[in-house]
């Protein structure tokens, strides 16, 4: 079975702070995301990569960095949390050659911050 | 630009059968897929369509027509378990590169 890891599950940092969220996956995926999920919004996309040290802007990376040093490790990283990102924050990992590429997602890291 | 809709919400009856619709826009296409999502849990992948027709998996079908746009996730014999929010997901190839857009979910709700 894949699994996907995140550090957290609940997090509570202070406006200002630096925030890092880890995900880890097993499975030896090639692709990683981070997504936000906000109630009538869904699922958004801040970044991904396809491989290691490669890093793709998703439709919101703004206040955003991630790095992905190892395959099986992709970091997400608020240089400076504000209150506008407080939301649950999903990683996810998927083959990129074998379809059906579905992604398989982590438990979710909800990030309060005030 | 792109976009997916789905219906916000739906009502349905154990034992029923419910049909969860989904159009989309997007720049390139490589596959639509439908998760399922528990309240405060992670999605978990239910279908995948790349080719135009129905999928069958047990209880839940999916079909697919690209000429349209369109999808639809098909449950059957519903159970109190399958309420839960369905997320339909396109895997775009526009721009050179491809990601997965997301509509905002159907929450369906399966009454007694």
């Amino acid at each position: 079975d894949v699994k996907v890891t995140q550090s957290s599950r609940y997090l509570v940092k202070r406006t200002g702070e630096k925030v890092f969220l880890e995900c880890v996956q097993d499975m030896d995926h090639e692709n990683m995301f981070w997504y936000r999920q906000d109630p009538g919004l869904g699922l958004r996309l801040i970044y991904f990569s396809y491989d290691v040290k490669m890093k793709e802007k998703g439709d919101i990376p703004e206040g955003y960095s991630v790095s992905r040093e190892k395959k099986e490790r992709f970091s997400l990283i608020l240089e400076s949390a504000s209150t506008n990102q407080t939301s649950m924050y999903l990683c996810a990992s998927s083959l990129a050659r074998i379809p059906p590429y579905e992604q398989y997602f982590g438990p979710g890291t909800r990030l309060t911050v005030t | 630009g792109q976009n997916i809709d789905q219906p916000t919400e739906m009502t349905a009856t154990e034992g029923a059968i419910v049909q969860i619709n989904c159009t989309y826009q997007t720049s390139g296409f490589n596959g639509l897929f439908w998760y399922q999502q528990h309240a405060g849990e992670a999605p978990t992948f239910l279908s995948y369509n790349v080719l135009d027709g129905l999928e069958e998996k047990g209880r839940f079908s999916s079909f697919l027509s690209r000429s349209k746009g369109y999808s639809y996730l098909l449950l059957k014999e519903l159970q109190m378990k399958d309420s839960a929010s369905y997320l339909c997901a396109v895997r775009d190839t526009g721009g050179g590169t491809y990601k997965y857009i997301f509509g905002t979910g159907t929450r369906l709700k399966v009454l007694a």
